[in-house]
């Protein structure tokens, strides 16, 4: 119940073209939802966040879609860029308790210049 | 602002020997973490330390691993001995109490240890 199942494990998209990674959740009581970004030799940095409350948060080119009832959430990367190639971590937390961090398996990006 | 340090980068040793990991967090950042992060997996977190307390060590293998965080800064992370499987790279987090519900951990580079 503390997983959080993330879909692909890898993605080809050419630029230009939308990236899409899907994460699923079985435990309610989680309440915050971060991804991240991680490059080569590099810790992953915080690239959106997302709370229940609200079902889509945009900033730029990253938007997370929410859908609270079917426990999944997904990130799309628009007009994708081969600077956008990296891995990409799906989180989750409940901000409650200790707030650790619960990570999917990742997602590597690559976009094909 | 500094980032997350961690040292070294890079270690190598044979099964059942001993080694160290050092973390020092974002000046002011009470809450430091400690993630295992195995090839092709996602970070799994192996302690939480809020200031110089343990908040969560669940996850943590506390036959062969220990961690401390003297004086609520600076920490290290030991495993004593090392298996094969302990080849990971080890990441160091560290956060803020921030605006509620919003708290970004500010990872290192990492610390990628090699067990042969």
């Amino acid at each position: 119940q503390q997983q959080v199942k993330q879909s692909p494990q890898s993605l080809i998209v050419q630029k230009g073209g939308i990236s899409i990674i899907n994460c699923a959740y079985e435990n309610t009581a989680f309440d915050y939802f971060p991804w991240y970004q991680q490059f080569p030799g590099k810790g992953p940095a915080l690239l959106i966040a997302i709370r229940p409350d609200v079902s889509e948060k945009k900033e730029g080119r990253f938007t997370i879609s929410f859908n609270k009832s079917a426990k999944q959430f997904s990130l799309h990367i628009m007009d994708s860029q081969p600077g956008d190639s990296a891995t990409y971590f799906c989180a989750a937390s409940i901000t409650s308790g200790t707030y650790k961090y619960i990570f999917g398996t990742g997602t590597r990006l690559k976009v094909l210049a | 602002e500094a980032g997350v340090a961690q040292s070294p980068r890079y270690k190598i040793i044979e099964k059942r020997q001993s080694v160290a990991f050092w973390c020092n967090p974002i000046s002011g950042h009470a809450t430091l973490y400690w993630y295992q992060q195995i090839l092709g997996q996602g970070p799994k977190l192996l302690i939480q330390f809020q200031n110089n307390g343990v908040v969560d060590d669940s996850q943590l293998p506390k036959d062969r691993f220990s961690a401390e965080r003297l004086k609520g800064v600076d920490s290290t992370l030991k495993i004593q001995p090392a298996k094969l499987e302990d080849s990971a790279v080890y990441l160091c987090a560290s956060s803020e109490p921030g605006l509620a519900g919003f708290i970004e951990q500010f990872f290192g580079p990492g610390t990628r240890l090699t067990v042969l």
